[in-house]
């Protein structure tokens, strides 16, 4: 089975600090997509960035990056120059790469970020 | 806008009776996923169903059924209501016409508030 751990239960930071945060995930499948989902107050989630585990390649777009080391099961977050907008909770996700109906996503327990001003 | 769309927003109901939540997934679609956001229990994945038939089966009670009709929307029906059914309700949607890399992102819809009194 697969699991997705989030450590992080709540992060506080201030108008434009950098965050990270952390993912950490478990599964047998040597092929799996890995995601993460914001939900702010509002309560919808969004897709915000996805990784295959065949491409180990960082990126940055534009505030956001991520760093997927599949060595350690891990897929962190950044978020640079943090805004008040960025507050809410999110989510990491896994989904396995199967045509057999495997691809629903295990989720985290998500991290409450909080930016004050 | 995830272009999935979830009707009702909210609903209010009573122990012992049966509801139905709709999701219209986004145009050329063909997969809906059904998620259930507690507090106690976190986002767990329901069912899935790919293109009018049942595709995969989370932790979904035997009391909760779904359904895909021919133009792809999705029905979820919750009867013998508990007060531990009290959630938010997701539908998500993706494309999966195999096992292509861009089509596997699941957009969500802005789910249902299910309250049980």
């Amino acid at each position: 089975a697969q699991k997705v751990t989030q450590a992080q239960t709540e992060i506080s930071v201030v108008e434009k600090e950098d965050v990270t945060l952390d993912c950490v995930y478990e599964t047998r499948d040597t092929t799996y997509y890995l995601f993460w989902y914001k939900q702010p107050p509002s309560g919808e989630l969004v897709f915000l960035i996805r990784r295959n585990s065949f491409d180990e390649q960082n990126e940055i777009s534009g505030r956001y990056s991520w760093n997927f080391q599949r060595s350690t099961s891990s897929f962190n977050f950044t978020i640079t120059a943090s805004q008040v907008v960025d507050s809410a909770v999110y989510f990491c996700a896994l989904s396995l790469w199967s045509d057999t109906g495997r691809r629903a996503l295990t989720f985290g327990s998500g991290t409450r970020l909080q930016v004050q001003p | 806008d995830s272009g999935v769309t979830q009707t009702p927003k909210h609903l209010i109901t009573a122990t012992g009776q049966r509801v139905t939540l709709r999701c219209s997934p986004r145009s050329g679609d063909l997969s809906v996923y059904w998620y259930q956001q507690s507090l106690d229990q976190g986002l767990q994945f329901l069912i899935q169903y790919y293109n009018g038939e049942e595709r995969a089966k989370g932790n979904i009670l035997e009391r909760f059924s779904a359904q895909q009709f021919p133009d792809l929307h999705s029905e979820l029906n919750l009867s013998s209501l508990e007060l531990g059914d009290s959630a938010l309700y997701f539908c998500a949607s993706s494309v999966e016409r195999g096992l292509g890399a861009s089509t596997d992102t699941q957009y969500f819809g802005p789910g249902t508030r299910l309250t049980v009194l």
